[in-house]
């Protein structure tokens, strides 16, 4: 066990809707990181949060957002779904800010099926 | 850019085979370089990591010495066993760079008994 929980575990809905993830970093981890890991692009890093401010960003649609709560929990919100955003979505955390030397502690991730 | 190149799989072992995954990165900075680990229905975990040319990172059996010369991370076990089957993947983060960390495609790992 990380220590990183997401929920939820599984999720199905059609295309065009709009779904949230959710993901609870360790105790005493700032840093929380979304990652889509799918079967033709592996794991694609998305974007990166730190201590509610957004850190760096990667291969984010414009259709996808996160953003990062005072108790440093964070979402990801995905809308306007294609069947193409089908994927395992992970979350990631970590102590620091900038995560050259830091581990990073995976959640179990979210599989979501788009219909 | 940054990129990590891994080999393909699946690797099919026997148990106690030696094993090796291959691993080579480009990066414009000075890079971490990390092996995670992804058991069936998991999360990744971190296996190990070398934060320096020469370092020698190692865990429960498995090691990657990182290699500056031939910009390689491999990694390697002497003896592999039933529950080492995994996908395995090859990660690096730049500190000269942006930090955004880059994995490689994964690399499935089959063993035997």
């Amino acid at each position: 066990d990380s220590g990183v929980t997401q929920t939820p575990k599984h999720l199905i809905t059609a295309t065009g809707q709009r779904v949230t993830l959710r993901c609870s970093p360790r105790s005493g981890d700032l840093s929380v990181y979304w990652y889509q890991q799918s079967l033709d692009q592996g794991l694609q890093f998305l974007i990166q949060y730190y201590n509610g401010e957004e850190r760096a960003k990667g291969n984010i649609l414009e259709r996808f957002s996160a953003q990062q709560f005072p108790d440093l929990h964070s979402e990801l919100n995905l809308s306007s779904l294609e069947l193409g955003d089908s994927a395992l979505y992970f979350c990631a955390s970590s102590v620091a800010r900038q995560g050259s030397t830091d581990t990073q502690y995976f959640g179990p991730g979210t599989r979501l099926t788009v219909l | 850019g940054d990129s990590v190149t891994q080999m393909e799989g699946p690797v099919t072992l026997s148990e106690e085979a030696f094993l090796t995954i291959n691993c080579t990165y480009t990066a414009t900075g000075y890079p971490s370089l990390f092996w995670y680990v992804q058991y069936p229905g998991e999360g990744l975990q971190l296996l190990l990591k070398a934060t320096k040319a020469d370092d020698k990172g190692s865990n429960k059996g498995f090691e990657a010495t990182y290699r500056k010369e031939t910009t390689s991370f491999h990694l390697e076990k002497g003896s592999v066993q039933v529950s080492d089957s995994a996908v395995y993947f090859c990660a690096l983060s730049d500190r000269g760079g942006s930090y955004i960390p880059t994995f490689g495609r994964g690399t499935s790992l089959i063993v035997h008994p």
